[in-house]
This record gives structure tokens, sequence and C-alpha cells, in this order.
């Protein structure tokens, strides 16, 4: 049973298009979250949800916009794809938004032409 | 900034052996620490954390020590197994702003060799 699960996995796309990853977790958590892992190999964080709420947005362009429609799912959705945005992103979930362990689903590799 | 950091970008040792991963830290705010272990075409797994009131944390063959003076922690890998290579990071949160922010190192590649 995958416990955080991405769809999809690979993502190739041309510049301006809008696209969408999602994200769902059957672990019961509260807290999910989005990363995005550059070229560099650089795992950083995007957003977080508690409880649909969201709880954590980093220096992120508005062209990334999450949306939680329930404690299970996380959504990201990408406005007018950049070659910039091209990264590996990954989705991941906690029991709370404090002290615990996150676990994150495959990863979401996009590729913009 | 980088509040995390892994300055060995490899490391390679024999099989039996010990490995010893290390990572330096910044922010004094942060008070929760954590190793994730991560395969090619993976999502990171949690490996093991360590809380600041804590120096130190074993699980297996894992072992996390946290020097909060220095504002440095290693996980120790004892004895070292073939399947345990693969990108190690280590990753910090705190109080604040970083409540539930996971701030990675950029990861050391470990390589056992059989």
């Amino acid at each position: 049973d995958t416990a955080v699960s991405q769809t999809p996995k690979y993502l190739v796309t041309q510049m301006g298009n809008d696209k969408s990853i999602k994200c769902e977790q059957n672990l019961g958590h509260d807290t999910m979250y989005w990363y995005k892992q550059d070229s560099k190999k650089f795992l950083k964080i995007m957003f977080s949800y508690n409880n649909k709420e969201l709880i954590i947005n980093e220096t992120v362009p508005n062209r990334f916009s999450p949306k939680s429609p329930d404690k299970a799912h996380l959504n990201l959705h990408i406005n007018s794809l950049e070659l910039g945005d091209s990264a590996v992103y990954f989705c991941a979930s906690s029991q709370d938004p404090g002290k615990s362990e996150q676990f994150f689903g495959p990863g979401t590799r996009l590729t913009v032409l | 900034d980088q509040q995390v950091k892994q300055n060995s970008p490899s490391l390679s040792v024999q099989e039996g052996r010990i490995s010893i991963l290390n990572c330096d830290y910044t922010n004094s705010m942060f008070d929760y620490f954590l190793w994730y272990k991560k395969y090619p075409a993976e999502g990171p797994t949690f490996l093991i954390s360590i809380s600041s009131i804590k120096d130190k944390n074993e699980d297996g063959r894992f072992t996390v020590f946290l020097n909060k003076s220095a504002k440095h922690l290693s996980l120790h890998i004892v004895p070292s197994q073939p399947g345990d290579s693969a990108v190690y990071f280590c990753a910090a949160s705190g109080k604040g702003g970083n409540t539930g922010k996971l701030i990675f190192g950029q990861g050391t590649t470990l390589q056992v060799k059989p």
C-alpha cells in the first residue's frame, strides 16, 4: 500500500502551458507539503497545509497555486510554465505541523521545454 | 543562505566498516533534526531523528549524534551494507518561522563497496 502517492510521475510540457500535479496520502495525517528539488539537488519547501488550511507559503511565484480539497489530498497547479520550473516536485505528509517525521511521495519530474 | 550544510558530497566505505555522515547548521532556533535516505527515482525515506534535548539516538545500525555547541550532527552506520548506498540528507526544523518546515542539506552520496 502506497502511503503518499503522486501523479503523474513524469510530466513533459511546453513553456506557457498550465499543468497540475496530484498528491494523496492514506496515512490519516493532518499536514501535507510540497517540496521542490532543483537541478543542484536542493530540496526546498514550497507550501504546507494543515487540515486544508495553508500554513506555510515560501517565496514561491504566484503562478504556483496549491489546493487541498480534503486532508488526504494536496494538489499543485502551475500556470504559465517556465523553463526554470523544471525540477522534481515531492509531496509529503506528517501527523501534525510540529516535530513529526514527514513521509514523502515518489516525486514528479517536471520538464519544461 | 544555507542554514543546513553537508560539506561532503560523497563518501565511499567498505562493506562492514563504519560510515560517518556529517551535517552542520547555523540557526540556533533549530531544535529537531532528521536524517533521510534517498534512492534514485524515489522520494526521501525517514531514517532517524533527534531532539535537541538529547545528544544521541540509536536505532539498530543507525546512530545520530548531536553536538549543540558546535551546531553539528552526524549519522553513524555500523556495519555498513551495500544496500545502504544512497543519498543521505540531513534536515532541521525548529521554533518560530521554522516550525513545521524541514530545511534540508544538499545531501551526501554514500557508496558501500562489497
